[in-house]
């Protein structure tokens, strides 16, 4: 079965970057019937979808506008997997971050990682 | 950004109940509306996607309804695994967003 296993630090210092990184198995990241989406829940702002990353004949990428131009989203045919990083963070990116395959028939999302608990602390 | 808007915020129910949660999106999304159970320390979990389509292993006491901008999720002869937060989502129009969550309570 299809499983998502996130990887990357916990407490990360203001004005740093968030890196996190999401191993795909049973799938493969450069299916065209899927995106692949990086999610984050805090009691401020609830679940907020990043953004995502897709592979139609070539690699797209989409960022939510709160995050446009901190946030980048990469992936990696190589090791089957995609990346999260968020630069110049404040407090207010404390959050758990989940990855999350998103299926384009549905629209919703069917597999979850196990969610990271990132601290934005000095 | 679609809002999404959910009300209960939070209901608070018996076993064998019958429990009913709306979701109104700020504009039309077609049936592009998603339901997700989620419980403490867990990720969200997929229940019902294209307003009324029952993910693969959930099971048929609940149920999905309408389109455009209201929505319902009903949760029929509530079981104990049932008490969490539900939260509706929109995949009409980029970003996706999400419901406040309705928490689900034991009376």
């Amino acid at each position: 079965q299809v499983q998502l296993q996130q990887s990357g630090p916990g407490l990360v210092k203001p004005s740093q970057t968030l890196s996190l990184t999401c191993a795909i198995s049973g799938d493969s990241v450069s299916s065209s019937s899927v995106a692949w989406n990086w999610i984050r829940q805090s009691p401020s702002r609830g679940l907020e979808c990043l953004g995502r990353t897709y592979y139609r004949s070539k690699w797209s990428t989409d960022y939510t506008v709160s995050v446009k131009g901190r946030i980048t989203i990469n992936p990696d045919t190589s090791k089957n997997q995609f990346s999260l990083q968020l630069n110049s963070v404040t407090p207010e990116d404390t959050a758990v971050y989940y990855c999350a395959r998103g299926g384009w028939r549905s629209g919703g999302f069917d597999i979850w990682g196990q969610g990271t608990i990132v601290t934005v602390s000095s | 950004d679609i809002q999404m808007t959910q009300s209960p915020s939070s209901v608070s129910a018996s076993v064998g109940d019958t429990v009913t949660i709306t979701c109104r999106a700020s504009q039309g999304i077609g049936s592009w509306l998603t339901w997700y159970q989620q419980k403490p320390g867990k990720a969200p979990k997929l229940l019902i996607y294209g307003a009324s389509s029952l993910q693969s292993g959930v099971p048929s006491r609940f149920s999905g309804s309408g389109s455009g901008t209201d929505f319902t999720l009903t949760i029929s002869s509530l079981q104990p695994e049932d008490f969490a937060t539900y939260s509706c989502q929109q995949a009409n129009t980029f970003p996706w967003t999400f419901g406040e969550g309705t928490k689900v309570e034991i009376k």
